[in-house]
């Protein structure tokens, strides 16, 4: 099966630039999908289709998407941008959906 | 507005059998594919099943296959997850949600999900 991999955390600076790596086998093959999940609460999309935001995402947040490595970019990080990250796929081979391990963003 | 409310959750003994339902308002339930994802207490998302717009076609992981059944009534704009022969791994926060439509492969609506806990 189809496998993602996060680093487990990622640490930023307020204003600085956060970016979370997601590593798959040809995932620039791919369309990659991210959500954004604070504690209790149910995930969010914020980037479809590697780069594509939905209406009332941030700017902040892009994406990009080539060879083993998809990249999730939060520009300008605030304090409400703390929360769990998790990259997904679906791989066509299987019909089956691929979620990432998970990053958790902290704000220092 | 958009809008996926779960139910049905609820403390089961190891092999029982719950039914989870999903009730979706807000948009055409009946022209979009649907979900149920899973989140073990303090892990991470895990896909459970996917159901097409009409129903023709579902997928399922492979952890649950052979004992959940998803389906949906779309006169109801109702999603389901029945689950049986129910394991101590599948103690989640269950979650409905709205495929994105268009060939995107993606989530865009969440329900805010709903507490199964498999315990004797």
């Amino acid at each position: 099966s189809y496998v993602l991999t996060q680093p487990p955390s990622v640490s930023v600076a307020p204003g600085q630039t956060a970016r979370i790596t997601c590593g798959g086998n040809n995932i620039g093959s791919k369309s990659v999908h991210w959500y954004q999940q604070k504690p209790g609460q149910a995930p969010v999309l914020v980037v479809y289709d590697d780069s594509d935001r939905p209406s009332g995402i941030p700017e902040r947040f892009s994406g990009s998407n080539s060879g083993n490595t998809a990249t999730l970019t939060i520009s300008r990080v605030e304090a409400g941008d703390e929360a769990d990250y998790y990259c997904q796929v679906w791989d066509s081979s299987s019909d089956h959906y691929v979620f990432g391990t998970g990053t958790k963003v902290t704000v220092l | 507005q958009v809008q996926l409310v779960e139910s049905g959750g609820g403390v089961v003994q190891p092999g029982g059998s719950l039914r989870l339902s999903c009730a979706a308002s807000g948009f055409t339930f009946s022209s979009y594919g649907m979900h149920w994802v899973r989140q073990a207490p303090g892990k991470g998302l895990e896909w459970v099943a996917f159901i097409r717009y009409d129903g023709s076609n579902k997928y399922y992981a492979d952890s649950v296959k052979g004992r959940f059944t998803i389906s949906r009534d779309n006169s109801k704009n109702t999603l389901y997850l029945q689950m049986n022969s129910l394991r101590a791994e599948d103690t989640a926060v269950y979650y409905c949600a709205k495929e994105s439509g268009d060939y995107v492969h993606a989530f865009d609506i969440w329900g805010q999900g709903t507490m199964v806990t498999v315990s004797s």
